[in-house]
């Protein structure tokens, strides 16, 4: 099985950086992918990763260390509207995803 | 990217009755979609795997006669909660994959709140 682990909460200030940490163990890996999702809503891709690396798309970056068994989002010149949940998920094998217990970020002016 | 919908967005039923969600593709033939259930604050778990034409998959935990789902066509997933109680309330979300160049993207529809009396 999967392990995921993401902290709960966090909190940040207009215009700054957060980055977000999750940590998994698993047997086998297809990929690791970081969703948004608002209250009440779907979720929405953000980033993906499969090879070690930073990938970055515009504000949003994501990290990725296979062996170690961690990747980040980092969420840059932050917005009111980035107030949301984080969900880290996991592709082990097949097309099923995991999905950690997501971080609620908050951002302040 | 897939656009997903489901219907209805928000039910209210009394505990005993069956309700039924629908999950559409809109404009991508999906041979499997997938059906998670999150309660409130927590993260999505996965319910069950829909294979158009076929038997569900249903993850450890589930059970099958109560969530029961049928993919009759390549565009619609149903999930059908059976003899629903107050502890079925939840957000329903699926999904389907798509491959998007080198990756398999899941889209994912914008939800079924159920909320049982």
């Amino acid at each position: 099985g999967q392990n995921i682990d993401q902290p709960t909460e966090m909190t940040a200030t207009e215009g700054a950086i957060v980055q977000i940490n999750c940590t998994y163990q698993t047997s086998g890996f297809n990929g690791l992918f970081w969703y948004q999702q608002h209250a009440g809503e779907a979720p929405t891709f953000l980033s993906y990763n499969v090879l070690d690396g930073l990938e970055e798309k515009g504000r949003f970056s994501s990290f990725l260390s296979r062996s170690k068994g961690y990747s980040y989002l980092l969420l840059k010149e932050l917005q009111m509207k980035d107030s949301a949940s984080y969900l880290c998920a996991l592709k082990a094998a097949g097309n099923k995803l995991t999905f950690g217990g997501g971080t609620r970020v908050l951002v302040k002016p | 990217g897939a656009v997903v919908s489901q219907h209805p967005s928000r039910v209210i039923c009394k505990s005993g009755t069956s309700v039924k969600i629908e999950c559409r593709s809109l404009d991508f033939q999906a041979t499997t979609m997938f059906w998670y259930r999150q309660f409130p604050k927590q993260s999505l778990m996965l319910m069950a795997t829909s294979n158009e034409g076929s038997k569900a998959t249903y993850e450890q935990g589930v059970e099958k006669d109560k969530f029961l789902i049928n993919h009759a066509s390549l565009t619609l997933s149903t999930l059908t909660v059976t003899s629903a109680h107050p502890e079925d309330s939840s957000f329903y979300i699926c999904s389907l994959e798509v491959l998007q160049g080198r990756l398999d993207e899941q889209f994912f529809g914008p939800g079924t709140r159920l909320t049982v009396l």
